[in-house]
């Protein structure tokens, strides 16, 4: 068990462009989470995919988001026409569907600045 | 977060006992949570507790939760510079999203 994983750590990149960020999942979790925390915040939920479906969106996830989970591992995150607004960390976490508490764990995020 | 409502910021001495509260809103929680993270980190589930328990002791940790009230806290016993974090108090809605309230700073003094 090693842990959720997210790559890059860092994305520096220029208003307008697109970022594509991945995440691994403890490898026999079948649910996965994308959260989003800006400063001072409590992350907030954007998509929740079991095995490979996308079964929620969160309204905050607009149309330039765009979230897959093709194989039901890993996730990869994409921002097209990124605007300063969506600046923040991207935090992704992975549980076990019909454990008793179900924990979500969390990777350490894909910190996103927006220049 | 605005379902989940924490206070912003914890001042402790070492040594001491720090008490982090939270009011959450959903009666129909199953579970609550208490994640802590540290600067440029994700976050670490510290324990949790499910809405039929009054109590839940872990270690150095106890988890009170009053149903009628809406109310959580996590008490650290002992607190060490280790401990210095936000810590966030989590909802469980529904099967599987959590609600996260804005975190509590705990910086411990020496």
């Amino acid at each position: 068990d090693t842990g959720v994983s997210q790559d890059p750590r860092h994305k520096i990149t220029k208003r307008g462009q697109n970022v594509t960020f991945r995440c691994d999942p403890i490898s026999e979790h079948n649910r996965l989470y994308w959260y989003r925390q800006t400063l001072g915040q409590g992350p907030e939920f954007l998509t929740y995919f079991q095995n490979e479906a996308q079964l929620e969106k969160s309204r905050l996830l607009s149309d330039r988001f765009s979230a897959e989970r093709p194989k039901g591992s890993f996730s990869t995150l994409e921002i097209q026409r990124t605007e300063q607004g969506d600046s923040a960390m991207y935090l992704c976490a992975s549980s076990l569907e019909g454990g008793t508490n179900e924990k979500l764990f969390f990777g350490s995020g894909t910190q996103l600045s927006v220049l | 977060g605005e379902d989940v409502e924490q206070s912003l910021f914890l001042s402790v001495r070492e040594g001491d006992s720090s008490v982090i509260n939270c009011t959450y809103t959903d009666s129909s929680s199953t579970y609550l949570y208490w994640y802590k993270q540290e600067p440029g980190a994700g976050l670490q589930l510290l324990t949790y507790i499910f809405s039929n328990m009054d109590m839940k002791q872990d270690q150095r940790l106890t988890v009170l939760l009053n149903k009628k009230d809406k109310h959580l806290s996590l008490r650290i016993a002992d607190t060490q510079t280790g401990d210095s974090a936000i810590y966030f108090c989590a909802e469980r809605i529904g099967d599987y999203k959590l609600s996260f309230g804005a975190g509590t700073t705990v910086t411990v003094r020496a």
